[in-house]
């Protein structure tokens, strides 16, 4: 079964930091792009970062650029998103994604996880 | 990344049809066939419902189906069912700024 598991999310001050994790199973990790996609609290969507299948393109939205680092391990079949410098405006349900693709070019997002919870409050 | 235009809501009877609206530009919706769609239950992730503007992954009804015409993609769902009330999504590729979403549809089925 093709399953993404998120993983690190909680509650942390402004200014900190946080490290999700995103567990893949049941395909070929390496072969597909993967996004991390966020919804605040009763809002709508907000594509975050992706990166191609080898890891050797990422992309990030303007909202994060600077302060998140997407990676992926793809010997442990792993994705990642480090995230500094938070900000209340992070707070978030934090969901990653598997591309149809290799490479991050729109070929759209099928396979998600159930997502993480990330708080950023004092 | 200005997200893409959706209307906040939109509602049928059960065996109607419904269509969504998502308004981008030359540069997202426009520029490109790479326009998919999400479905979003509450406190559920979102499910890919069509891709590259009109293509249907398998499992997905064909009730559902999609089109594009110059800056503004559209997803119609055809014979309406009570499971199919859920919160939709457009989203777009853009090129170097890879994805942008829409800003949701809330489909209410009466």
């Amino acid at each position: 079964e093709v399953q993404l598991l998120e993983s690190g999310g909680g509650l942390v001050q402004p200014g900190g930091s946080l490290r999700l994790s995103c567990a893949a199973s049941g395909f070929t990790f390496s072969s597909y792009a993967m996004s991390w996609v966020r919804q605040a609290p009763g809002k709508g969507l907000e594509w975050v970062s992706a990166i191609s299948g080898s890891g050797g393109s990422t992309y990030y939205a303007d909202s994060v650029k600077g302060r998140f680092t997407i990676s992926r391990d793809n010997s442990k079949n792993t994705l990642y998103l480090q995230m500094n410098s938070l900000r209340a405006e992070d707070t978030a349900v934090y969901y990653c994604a598997k591309d149809r693709g290799n490479m991050v070019r729109g070929h759209g997002m099928d396979v998600w996880g159930q997502g993480t919870t990330v708080t950023v409050s004092s | 990344q200005s997200a893409l235009t959706q209307p906040p809501s939109a509602s049928g009877s059960p065996g109607q049809s419904v269509t969504i609206s998502c308004t981008g530009t030359s540069s997202d919706v426009g520029g490109y066939n790479y326009v998919s769609w999400y479905q979003q239950h509450p406190g559920k992730a979102p499910k890919l419902m069509i891709y590259e503007v009109s293509k249907r992954p398998s499992g997905v009804p064909d009730r559902f189906s999609g089109s594009k015409s110059g800056n503004t993609a559209s997803l119609t769902v055809s014979g309406l069912q009570a499971e199919d009330e859920a919160d939709y999504y457009c989203s777009s590729y853009a090129g170097s700024t890879s994805y942008v979403f829409g800003t949701g549809t809330k489909v209410t089925v009466l």
